[in-house]
């Protein structure tokens, strides 16, 4: 698509609900990115795929957070059992490339899913 | 230490004037380093990158870095309201590839 489209973009659910949101990266961009923010934070990096693997997995938080990206396009971002912790903007972001060079520096956002945990 | 960090501000500066925005990271092997715009309720976008050192300009904004220092710094010369944004500086960590995001600085340019 034109750009990285993000769905829902506002979620709002109850306390130890599951929730998926979900990442369709610009047509081609072979990188994507899963961030968090918070109310007047940076982002918080959670996750990044190259193509279908995750090629670093560090920020996410702890083991309710999981996130896919079967086919190398579209991702999915889930979360079990939800806190109100969780309460956040998660960003979503892709690049043509991960390696060097502007390809792989530049980061197209999308506009976010907001997730509310009530 | 945070990985990167940035003065919260919010920094305040008459329109016109030259807005001088910080930041500072501990990755010393960090490459590649980018300024980001965040406007209210919207999703960031880039406005600026750099890789070595010195200055980098483009139309009102520059960018320098000093890796010496791990210091990379953006002004706005010629503020205008519509500049009034958060920015957030990025910094691409030389282990693992990903992008890190310091908290930004809420910059208002005051009419």
């Amino acid at each position: 698509g034109a750009g990285v489209s993000q769905t829902p973009s506002n979620k709002v659910t109850e306390k130890g609900k599951y929730v998926e949101l979900r990442c369709d990266p610009i047509s081609g961009h072979t990188a994507l990115y899963w961030y968090r923010q918070s109310l007047g934070q940076g982002p918080e990096f959670l996750i990044y795929f190259q193509g279908t693997g995750a090629a670093d997995d560090s920020g996410l938080p702890n083991d309710r957070f999981f996130a896919v990206r079967p086919e190398g396009s579209v991702s999915t971002l889930k979360i079990q059992r939800t806190e109100r912790g969780d309460s956040a903007v998660y960003l979503c972001a892709s690049s043509l490339t991960s390696g060097q060079g502007t390809g792989a520096n530049v980061l197209t956002f999308g506009a976010g899913s907001r997730l509310t945990v009530l | 230490q945070k990985e990167v960090e940035q003065n919260s501000g919010p920094l305040s500066v008459p329109e016109g004037a030259i807005a001088s925005l910080n930041c500072t990271y501990s990755d010393r092997g960090s490459q590649s380093f980018f300024w980001y715009r965040q406007y209210s309720g919207k999703s960031p976008e880039l406005i600026m990158s750099i890789y070595s050192n010195g200055d980098k300009e483009d139309g009102r904004f520059t960018a320098q870095l000093n890796k010496a220092s791990q210091y990379v710094s953006l002004l706005i010369r010629d503020s205008q309201p519509s500049d009034s944004a958060t920015y957030l500086c990025a910094v691409r960590m030389a282990r693992g590839q990903n992008f890190v995001f310091g908290p930004g600085t809420r910059l208002s340019v005051l009419p």
